[in-house]
């Protein structure tokens, strides 16, 4: 059972504009929330992250917001650059440093 | 600069074989994870460790196994490749408990 969830796998967004990507998690015991990015042919660099006792976590033009109450959060990115082109991962765990990945969304900045 | 390397980068092999994918990172962290990626899964957790002579069991362990037996090296070891283990894996080192991971280049395996 996937206790992170991605939808909207897909989402393209012209150059300048807000990315604002969504996450769901179903354990409530979930305590840190990362998020990272993938080009193709390489490993997943970490982009931000947020604790569970704070609700926004700011870096440079990414944000990352978090929701407890409804196990939401999002990353917007502002602006967007054709260099955001790749896929992102949300991620959570718990305490331990295990991370439970979700599937990802395919993020196209049109120039 | 410290870093985490993977290899080899690309391997294809038989159904049956043994194979051992090597990771290794230079930042001293104690923390060791081992992930496949397939589409439509994200990534997924083979094994981790927290340190010298501990190992672990992910959500998707069968078939595969680990050791650890200096800090900086975590071979994944297959111990009959099978058709279902063709993936991207990803080996992936933290400093503890609450800090990002950092992620090696990946390795593909095909196995026929």
């Amino acid at each position: 059972d996937q206790q992170v969830k991605q939808n909207s796998p897909s989402l393209s967004v012209q150059e300048g504009r807000i990315s604002i990507l969504n996450c769901d998690y179903t354990n409530s015991m979930f305590d840190y929330f990362l998020w990272y990015k993938k080009y193709p042919a390489e490993g997943p660099t970490f982009l931000i992250s947020i604790s569970s006792i704070k609700d926004k976590n700011e870096d440079g033009r990414f944000t990352v917001f978090l929701n407890k109450s409804a196990k939401h959060l999002s990353l917007h990115i502002v602006p967007s650059q054709p260099g955001d082109s790749a896929v992102y991962f949300c991620a959570a765990s718990y305490g331990n440093n295990r991370l439970a990945f979700g599937k990802g969304n395919q993020v196209v900045v049109i120039p | 600069d410290a870093e985490i390397t993977q290899s080899p980068r690309h391997k294809i092999t038989e159904t049956g074989r043994q194979v051992t994918l090597a990771c290794h990172q230079t930042w001293n962290h104690n923390n060791m994870f081992w992930y496949r990626q397939d589409l439509g899964h994200g990534l997924r957790l083979i094994h981790y460790s927290y340190g010298v002579q501990d190992t672990n069991k992910g959500e998707v362990s069968d078939g595969y196994s680990v050791s650890r037996s200096n800090t900086e090296d975590l071979p994944l070891t297959l111990e009959s490749a099978a058709s279902s283990q063709t993936s991207v894996y990803f080996c992936a080192s933290s400093r503890d408990t609450y800090n990002e991971q950092f992620f090696g280049p990946g390795t593909r395996l095909t196995v026929l």
